[in-house]
């Protein structure tokens, strides 16, 4: 398995709450992203990350922020949690870019009441 | 840009083979497919880099038809471990970013 360990697992949190998961990873790969999953949709792009401190917008990341100021982690933070962003959450990593094997963490599910 | 998988579900019995499918509307220069079993992360499968490429391991295997903007999962004699949700994932030709489908679910039944 890809050193890859998504904390917590499970969080449920009230409305406008602010909230952090954190992902950390062993096997120094430069780039890592965070994708939610819900029903109908599949998994889609929340941001990404090319760097320690490069990291880019994925295709639903309003709402949402990220931090990456070491290489093994890569944070994801809700500044003001909704119902909306009740998912599940996984964490990614790739050694060379979007175009290469990507590992995933377990995830984490994270209900918004 | 999302890419469009067909079916959205599908029931096998052990032995028989099943074909998931993988559209774009845009043309494409990788398709990589990924399985989900229930409760756990994706797991990679395989990537096609070059139109018409064709790749596989086991009794899976997958195509690339680069004109078609299409990609197709080749499952054969399916087994009951073949059971989970199947994802392909696309980069197109102007765009760096990745998009999944939203997955089909394969069952195997005894």
């Amino acid at each position: 398995d890809a050193g890859i360990t998504q904390s917590p697992r499970h969080k449920v949190t009230e409305t406008g709450t602010p909230v952090t998961l954190r992902c950390h990873q062993t096997e120094n790969h430069r780039y890592m992203y965070w994708y939610r999953q819900d029903p109908g949709h599949g998994l889609r792009l929340i941001h990404y990350s090319y760097g320690v401190k490069d990291t880019d917008k994925g295709e639903v990341s309003d709402g949402y922020s990220v931090s990456r100021s070491k290489t093994e982690d890569f944070l994801l933070t809700l500044e003001s949690a909704t119902s909306s962003q009740t998912s599940v959450y996984f964490c990614a990593i790739s050694l060379q870019g979007p175009n290469t094997e990507a590992f995933f963490g377990q995830g984490t599910r994270l209900t918004v009441v | 840009q999302q890419p469009v998988q067909s079916p959205q579900a599908v029931i096998l019995r052990e032995g028989e083979d099943a074909v998931i499918n993988c559209s774009s509307s845009k043309a494409l220069y990788s398709v990589h497919w990924y399985r989900q079993k229930h409760g756990e992360a994706p797991v990679f499968l395989m990537i096609l880099l070059k139109g018409g490429e064709q790749k596989g391991h086991d009794k899976i295997s997958a195509s690339f038809n680069e004109k078609k903007q299409q990609s197709s999962l080749y499952l054969t004699a399916s087994q009951l471990s073949y059971s989970g949700t199947y994802f392909c994932g696309t980069i197109a030709n102007t765009g760096n970013q990745f998009y999944f489908g939203t997955g089909t679910s394969l069952t195997v039944i005894p």
